[in-house]
């Protein structure tokens, strides 16, 4: 069982918005500004999307945003396009004894 | 540009020993921590190991503690991780990235089986 959950999946259409959350505790997300999301297509490695909670890397597109409310952390996806087709993983700070944990990840489907 | 590039992922039998490592480019290496992470095939991410930006502190996963160590070198910008005791529930894609995320590598697989 991960540490931070997430939906299984979640799906739109192209053009539509959709968020994936990120649930924690007051010990990581709740605590922290420092959740990161990633995506990753089949057989690819993660790709950083958001990290220190809305920052994006350089190449990323402003359609996707990171939020967070209390422990619960959400990754926003506007303008949905066929190419955002992948595995989304949330990930956080929890402190020195453990200081990343995982979300189980979230399969989202453009329709 | 920011690089980390990962190397040493091979086949190996239950109970041997592995090292892997990171080189990184673009960026101050000595001012950042390092991670190592790791996903198995078809599974979902799991942080491995933390390393201070000196050295002087590293962090484990419960499921590795004891068997790996982290450790780096900021004369060569090079992050390692030494493996021991390998188990089949080792087998992985390993990444290196740098701390807080901005930046990963593009994974080295280890795979043990006998």
């Amino acid at each position: 069982q991960s540490a931070l959950t997430q939906p299984a999946s979640v799906s739109g259409s192209p053009g539509q918005s959709i968020t994936i959350s990120c649930t924690g505790t007051s010990s990581d997300v709740g605590t922290y500004n420092l959740v990161s999301w990633y995506q990753q297509h089949p057989g690819k490695a993660p790709k950083v999307m958001i990290y220190e909670g809305s920052k994006r890397p350089s190449g990323v597109s402003n359609r996707f945003s990171g939020s967070k409310s209390g422990n619960t952390a959400s990754l926003t996806i506007s303008g949905l396009q066929a190419e955002d087709e992948a595995d989304y993983y949330c990930c956080a700070y929890a402190g020195t004894s453990t200081p990343w944990v995982f979300g189980g990840g979230t399969k989202l489907t453009v329709l | 540009e920011v690089q980390l590039v990962e190397s040493g992922g091979v086949i190996v039998q239950p109970g041997d020993s592995l090292g892997l490592s990171c080189a990184a480019s673009g960026f101050t290496f000595d001012d950042y921590a390092m991670h190592w992470i790791r996903q198995a095939p078809g599974k979902g991410l799991e942080w491995v190991s933390l390393i201070t930006w000196d050295g002087t502190s590293t962090y484990y996963a419960d499921s590795v503690q004891g068997r790996f160590t982290i450790s780096r070198d900021n004369s060569k910008n090079s992050l390692y991780l030494q493996m021991n005791s390998l188990r089949t529930e080792d087998t992985a894609f390993y990444y290196c990235a740098k701390h807080p995320g901005d930046y990963w590598g593009q994974g080295t697989l280890v795979t043990v089986s006998s």
